[in-house]
């Protein structure tokens, strides 16, 4: 069964940094491009960033690019999210999900991740 | 940058067929799929490429996308169904982009 949980999320404050992890199970983590999703409160779904399956080859939203940072550690199964100079309107739920052709086709459960002061 | 645009709401009756749209410049071109979302649950995928239902999506979801837009369809609609659905777009230069989502509710 694929399985895909997030952890890292959590309160901080504006300018501060958070790092999120997935961990990945039941499926060849090394043969799969990742993504990051987030959902703020009450919002739609917007699409983050994304990792190719060997980890050298990322692309990212305008509006994270330059503060955030996708990679994986193929060994671990776990795929990161390293997030600088967080800002109130990064808030959001983040889901890290598995691309299957040309969509996402297994998604985790989601961390949340609130920037205020 | 690219935006796809969807009715913020649909309103269908048990058993009848609701109909949601997503629209994008020739959308027709790129890849479409859709994303049911129940309230507190994650995302999951009913449609891929255009009109491909993955293993376990019931045959009443179906998906067909050409010109300027991009159609979900649910056939028989059931009180389960009621959920937000999200289109996104993929092409190589679009990357990925999601609409803004449109609830359905089952009345």
């Amino acid at each position: 069964e694929v399985q895909l949980v997030e952890s890292g999320g959590g309160l901080v404050q504006p300018g501060g940094s958070l790092r999120l992890s997935c961990a990945a199970s039941g499926f060849t983590f090394s043969s799969y491009w990742m993504h990051w999703v987030r959902q703020a409160p009450g919002k739609g779904l917007v699409w983050v960033s994304r990792i190719n399956s060997d980890g050298n080859s990322a692309d990212y939203t305008d509006s994270v690019k330059g503060r955030f940072t996708i990679s994986r550690d193929n060994a671990k199964n776990t795929l990161y999210l390293q997030m600088n100079s967080l800002r109130a309107e990064d808030t959001a739920v983040y889901y890290c999900a598995r691309r299957e052709s040309t969509a996402l086709d297994y998604w985790g459960q989601g961390t949340l991740v609130t920037v205020s002061s | 940058s690219y935006e796809l645009t969807q009715p913020p709401s649909v309103s269908v009756s048990p058993g009848q067929t609701a109909s949601i749209t997503c629209s994008g410049d020739k959308l027709g071109d790129k890849y479409t799929c859709w994303y049911q979302q129940k309230p507190g649950q994650s995302p999951v995928l009913v449609i891929y490429q255009d009109s491909k239902r993955p293993s376990g999506i019931p045959e009443r979801f179906s998906g067909s996308n050409s010109g300027n837009t991009a159609t979900l369809t649910i056939s028989g609609t059931q009180a389960m169904d009621e959920a937000d659905y999200y289109c996104q777009a993929w092409d190589s230069s679009t990357l990925y982009v999601f609409g803004g989502g449109t609830k359905v509710t089952v009345l």
